[in-house]
């Protein structure tokens, strides 16, 4: 078993629809958690932390729940710009931990 | 300010050459890392710096690999006798200890490391 799994994917949108990504982690002892966004040969960059309380950023909504080990990502009203692979990551002991990925595709 | 950087941005080389990728991590960060993507692969660690020591080196796939740093700063990621399935983007990130941040980790965009 992978020790951070998400949803296959791709998701394929229509512009202005909700889209959620969801993440399981294997180690409860994770200590930090993350969503980060890499677009095609480019390299990660972080989107949102994630907190217990869930945390929100204009359309971006993540939430962690430590005792199913289950994160999630919600983008509403989304753009053709968010298309792209969310990564879904989690901190242990320093180092970062990844999920495979869900390449996420918004059309017009 | 500077972001993290990496050079070469590209590197061929042959089967059997050794190679070594450098990092320039943001100015302050304490902490370095070395990720490893392959073709279809997800992320994979490497090996964690803390100034200049290397508190896990537990992802280097092979003894053919090994990293150093020197002066807390620059990076350079060593792989001898190269092989094919060396073939990947490396990257490279650095963070700030300060609680605020939090460990974020900000990324390099990568040596693309092809090996003929």
């Amino acid at each position: 078993r992978k020790e951070v799994e998400q949803d296959p994917g791709p998701f394929n949108v229509p512009e202005g629809a909700t889209v959620a990504f969801n993440c399981t982690y294997s180690n409860s002892a994770s200590q930090s958690f993350f969503w980060y966004r890499q677009d095609c040969r480019k390299e990660p960059k972080l989107l949102m932390s994630v907190y217990s309380s869930g945390n929100e950023d204009g359309r971006f909504t993540a939430q962690l729940n430590r005792a199913s080990q289950y994160i999630s990502l919600l983008i509403r009203d989304s753009k053709l710009s968010d298309s792209a692979t969310y990564l879904c990551v989690v901190n242990q002991g320093g180092k970062l931990i990844f999920g495979q990925g869900t390449e996420l595709s918004v059309k017009p | 300010g500077a972001g993290v950087s990496q050079s070469p941005s590209n590197k061929v080389t042959e089967k059997g050459k050794d190679v070594e990728l450098r990092c320039d991590p943001i100015s302050g960060h304490t902490a370095l890392y070395w990720y490893r993507q392959s073709l279809g692969q997800g992320l994979e660690f490497l090996i964690y710096f803390q100034g200049n020591s290397a508190p896990d080196k537990s992802g280097l796939p092979s003894d053919r690999f090994s990293a150093e740093r020197t002066g807390g700063s620059v990076s350079t990621l060593t792989i001898q006798r190269t092989q094919q399935e060396d073939s990947a983007v490396y990257l490279c990130a650095s963070s700030s200890t300060s609680s605020k941040a939090k460990n974020i980790q900000y990324f390099g965009a990568g040596t693309r490391l092809s090996v003929l």
